[in-house]
This record gives structure tokens, C-alpha cells and sequence, in this order.
């Protein structure tokens, strides 16, 4: 069965700082692949979305995550963190391609001042 | 645009009593439509998705069901809730063509607390 492992429950960092959330998948083909965030209670929106080609993935707010197939990973990254980032990262996968996508447990990210 | 409503927001409701939370969705046609559960600190569980009108497929077995009357309404339901059942219920769309391809539209969500 396909997984996701999201290795970081909790991050911290400061503003300003870089960031790279961690997400790793199982299972043997490439799945489609995506990140969203989750302000406290409320829905989750898409950050961004690999389905093939190039293996570095621009998404909005300023994020961006590379696919890396010999890795099975799917790491998400941004330069530097602004307060308003701190938020839950969950990573998805889909192989179906029908939308039922399986969820990592989530990172939640704190940002100092 | 499309728009995805959920409600009620927020519900308690003691355990034996029934269930049912609602999830329309507009602007789009013959979309995709999910449920999905999120228990606290754990990512989101399928509970159902349904490709059209009366199609559901159930994808845990659980104490819950749902329903889709319309094409863009979607419905879970409980006839008598368990404590297990407490968690944060999302709905969510989505479309299987073009560049939004499994992309989910996620709704705000309902949190029910069963006591």
C-alpha cells in the first residue's frame, strides 16, 4: 500500500531563515505528487504539484520542492520564511489519478521573530 | 470560480445521537467529491469519494456513510455517532483533466466533538 512519511513532526525556524520540509513516499512508480497548507482549523490548499517533467517545482508564496525519484522523496523548500508561513505541511501522493490522494501525518512549522 | 461550502462549522453531539454534515460545491460540473477525516495531529484519512450522483465508494469501514442526492452535494451521515468519531471532517473536489488534474479544492471544514 502507498505511504508518505513526513520524518519532521514539528520545525522551527526563524524568520528569514531557509526552510526544507522533509516528505518521502513508498511504493515503486511515480506517483503525482503534492504539498499543501493547513492554517489552524481550516482547509488545506494546494502549495504546489509535480505530475512529471521538470523535477523542480515552482508553487506559490514563494515555495518551491524538488522531485528526486532516486530518493522517492519530494522535500519542499523556500529561501526565507516569513511569520505568516507558520502553518501544518502536509505532503500527498496519488497513483490512482482520481484524486484520492494519501496524506503524510503533517510538519508543523513554527517561526520565531 | 469554483467554491466549495461546508456546514455546520463547528458541532457537538453526544454519542448515540445522528449525523449529518453537508458539502456543496459550485461552479464546476460533475466534479469529483471526497470526504475526508482529520484526527488531531495525524494527516487526512479517505472516508469516501464518488465520481457522480449516487456513486459512493466507501474506503474504511466505519460507523459512518454517505451520500450524494446531486451533482454537486455531498453528504456524510451517522445514524448513532461513537466517541471515535470526534475529529475534523473535510470535503473536498476535484477534477481528473487537464492541468488541475488530482489536484483537491479543499472546504473549510466542520469539527465534530462526540461526548
Amino acid at each position: 500500500a502507498q505511504s508518505v512519511t513526513q520524518p519532521d513532526i514539528h520545525i522551527t525556524v526563524s524568520e528569514g531563515a531557509s526552510l526544507e520540509l522533509r516528505c518521502n513516499y513508498s511504493y515503486g512508480a511515480t506517483p503525482y505528487l503534492f504539498w499543501y497548507v493547513q492554517s489552524p482549523g481550516q482547509g488545506l490548499q494546494l502549495l504546489l504539484k509535480y505530475f512529471s517533467g521538470d523535477t523542480l517545482v515552482q508553487g506559490i508564496k514563494g515555495f518551491e520542492a524538488e522531485f528526486k525519484r532516486s530518493q522517492s522523496s519530494f522535500n519542499l523548500r523556500k529561501p526565507s520564511v516569513h511569520w505568516s508561513d507558520a502553518a501544518e505541511y502536509f505532503c500527498a501522493v496519488d497513483y490512482t489519478n482520481a484524486g484520492k490522494s494519501t496524506f503524510g501525518d503533517g510538519t508543523t512549522l513554527t517561526v520565531k521573530p | 470560480s469554483q467554491t466549495i461550502h461546508q456546514w455546520p462549522a463547528t458541532l457537538v453531539q453526544p454519542v448515540g445521537s445522528p449525523l449529518s454534515l453537508e458539502c456543496t460545491v459550485e461552479g464546476t460540473s460533475n466534479p469529483n467529491l471526497y470526504w475526508y477525516r482529520q484526527a488531531a495531529g495525524r494527516g487526512l484519512q479517505l472516508l469516501f469519494y464518488s465520481v457522480g450522483i449516487g456513486q459512493i465508494s466507501s474506503e474504511v469501514p466505519q460507523n459512518l456513510s454517505a451520500s450524494r442526492p446531486q451533482d454537486r452535494q455531498f453528504i456524510l451521515s451517522s445514524k448513532k455517532l461513537l466517541l471515535s468519531d470526534s475529529g475534523f471532517y473535510l470535503c473536498a473536489w476535484s477534477v481528473l483533466a487537464g492541468a488541475d488534474t488530482g489536484e483537491l479544492f479543499f472546504g473549510e471544514g466542520s469539527r465534530l466533538t462526540v461526548l
